[in-house]
């Protein structure tokens, strides 16, 4: 398997401009995690899904931010509009059942200026 | 909700030292207990876990070890490497799936 995938590895956009994120989760797994990792807050959780629901949102910053998953193969994080502070490292991540590994994507460095 | 903890916050030990990272959790509910290793620019990748039945586990020179009714668990690396050097994650999951990650250690294997 090719693992976690996601999209895109960089980018660099404009505050006030739209973000979407993609990933790919591993094949089979039912839970899909999406993770903000930054030096002063660490690896946060954002949301997560169980078989396309999502579970617990409490982490989403704000209304700014929000995240899909039309199906078992796809989700999406979106930020709209962006700004400065939402510059992170974005990880989506996978597993299979709960309390199981979980297995990262590279993650998307995400840059607003 | 789950709170973990996770000390120190940075590690400096000589090669060939040992190395001990630990961790506190709060929810009794928690039964599963990875570590994960992110190196510099990279994704976190799991080295060790220990499910809550089980109060060690050892994979070559790293071990974990578990006590359910402190709430704490532990990572030891002995006869460590440059190549350990990396930040270190460890995390409390439940079987409703939430794995909450501790704030991570930096360590340092000095040459």
């Amino acid at each position: 398997d090719a693992g976690v995938i996601q999209s895109p590895r960089h980018e660099v956009t404009e505050m006030g401009q739209e973000v979407t994120l993609r990933c790919k989760p591993i094949s089979g797994h039912d839970y899909l995690f999406w993770y903000r990792q930054t030096m002063m807050r660490g690896l946060e959780l954002l949301i997560y899904f169980n078989n396309n629901v999502p579970i617990d949102d409490s982490g989403m910053p704000e209304d700014r931010f929000s995240a899909k998953m039309p199906n078992a193969s796809f989700s999406t994080l979106k930020i709209q509009p962006s700004e400065p502070r939402d510059s992170a490292v974005y990880f989506c991540a996978s597993s299979l059942g709960a309390g199981n590994t979980i297995y990262f994507g590279e993650g998307s460095w995400l840059t607003v200026v | 909700g789950e709170n973990v903890e996770q000390h120190p916050s940075t590690l400096s030990v000589q090669e060939g030292d040992s190395a001990v990272i630990k961790c506190t959790y709060s929810d009794s509910a928690s039964n599963y207990f990875p570590w994960y290793k992110q190196e510099l620019g990279k994704r976190p990748q799991l080295i060790i876990d220990i499910r809550s039945n089980v109060g060690e586990k050892k994979d070559q020179r790293i071990a974990v070890t578990l006590n359910k009714t402190a709430k704490h668990f532990s990572l030891h690396i002995t006869e460590t490497q440059p190549e350990d050097s990396a930040v270190y994650f460890c995390a409390a999951s439940t079987n409703a799936g939430k794995s909450t990650f501790g704030d991570g250690t930096t360590l340092t294997v000095k040459p």
